[in-house]
C-alpha cells in the first residue's frame, strides 16, 4: 500500500529566509504527487503538483518541488518565507487502483513564520 | 468552471444523535468523490470513495456510513456519533482517471463537535 511520511511536525523560520518542506513516499509505480496547503478552517489549496516530465515543478505562491526517484522524495522549497506563508502544508500521493488514483495524504507539516 | 460545496460548516451534536453532512459538485459530470477526516495532529484520514453512484469504498472500519444519491452528490452519515467522530471532515472530487490539471479539489470542511 503507498504513503506518504512528513517527517517535521513543526517547522519555525523567519520572515525571508528560505523553506524546504520534506515529503517521502512509498509507491510501486510511477506516483503522481502533489503539495496542498491548508489555511485554519479551511479546505486545502492545491499548490503544485508532479506527474512526469520535468522533475523540479513550480507552482502558485513562489513555491517550487523536487521530484527525486532515487530517494523517493517529494521536497517543497521556497527562498524567501513570507508571514502569509504561514499554514499546514500536505504531501500526497495519488495511488492507482482500479481506473482511478485515490490520493493518500501524509500527517501534514505546520509551519510557523516568525517577524 | 467547476465548484463544490459542503455544509454545514460547523455542527455540534450530542453523543448518540445522527449526522448527515452533504457535498455537491457543479460543473462537472461522473467525478470521482472523497471523503477525509483530519483529527488534530494526525493529517487527513481517507474514510470513503465514490467512483460511481452506488460505487462507494470504506478505507476505515468506523462509526460512518457514505451514499452517492445522485452522481454529484456524497454525503457522510452516521446513526450513532460517537466522542470520537469529533473532527474536521473534508469531501474533495477529481475527474476519472489521470487526476488531471487540478488534482483533487477540497470543499471548505465542517467542523463537527460531538458533545
Amino acid at each position: 500500500a503507498q504513503s506518504v511520511t512528513q517527517p517535521d511536525i513543526h517547522i519555525t523560520v523567519s520572515e525571508g529566509a528560505s523553506l524546504e518542506l520534506r515529503c517521502n513516499y512509498s509507491y510501486g509505480a510511477t506516483p503522481y504527487l502533489f503539495w496542498y496547503v491548508q489555511s485554519p478552517g479551511q479546505g486545502l489549496q492545491l499548490l503544485l503538483k508532479y506527474f512526469s516530465g520535468d522533475t523540479l515543478v513550480q507552482g502558485i505562491k513562489g513555491f517550487e518541488a523536487e521530484f527525486k526517484r532515487s530517494q523517493s522524495s517529494f521536497n517543497l522549497r521556497k527562498p524567501s518565507v513570507h508571514w502569509s506563508d504561514a499554514a499546514e502544508y500536505f504531501c500526497a500521493v495519488g495511488a492507482r487502483t482500479g481506473g482511478s488514483y485515490i490520493p493518500t495524504f501524509g500527517r501534514g507539516t505546520s509551519l510557523i513564520v516568525h517577524p | 468552471s467547476q465548484t463544490i460545496h459542503q455544509w454545514p460548516a460547523t455542527l455540534v451534536q450530542p453523543v448518540g444523535s445522527p449526522l448527515s453532512l452533504e457535498c455537491t459538485v457543479e460543473g462537472t459530470s461522473n467525478p470521482n468523490l472523497y471523503w477525509y477526516r483530519q483529527a488534530a495532529g494526525r493529517g487527513l484520514q481517507l474514510l470513503f470513495y465514490s467512483i460511481g453512484i452506488d460505487q462507494i469504498s470504506s478505507e476505515v472500519p468506523q462509526n460512518l456510513s457514505a451514499s452517492r444519491p445522485q452522481d454529484r452528490q456524497f454525503i457522510l452519515s452516521s446513526k450513532k456519533l460517537l466522542l470520537s467522530d469529533s473532527g474536521f471532515y473534508l469531501c474533495a472530487w477529481s475527474v476519472k482517471g489521470y487526476p488531471g490539471g487540478d488534482g483533487y479539489t477540497f470543499g471548505s470542511g465542517t467542523r463537527l463537535t460531538v458533545v
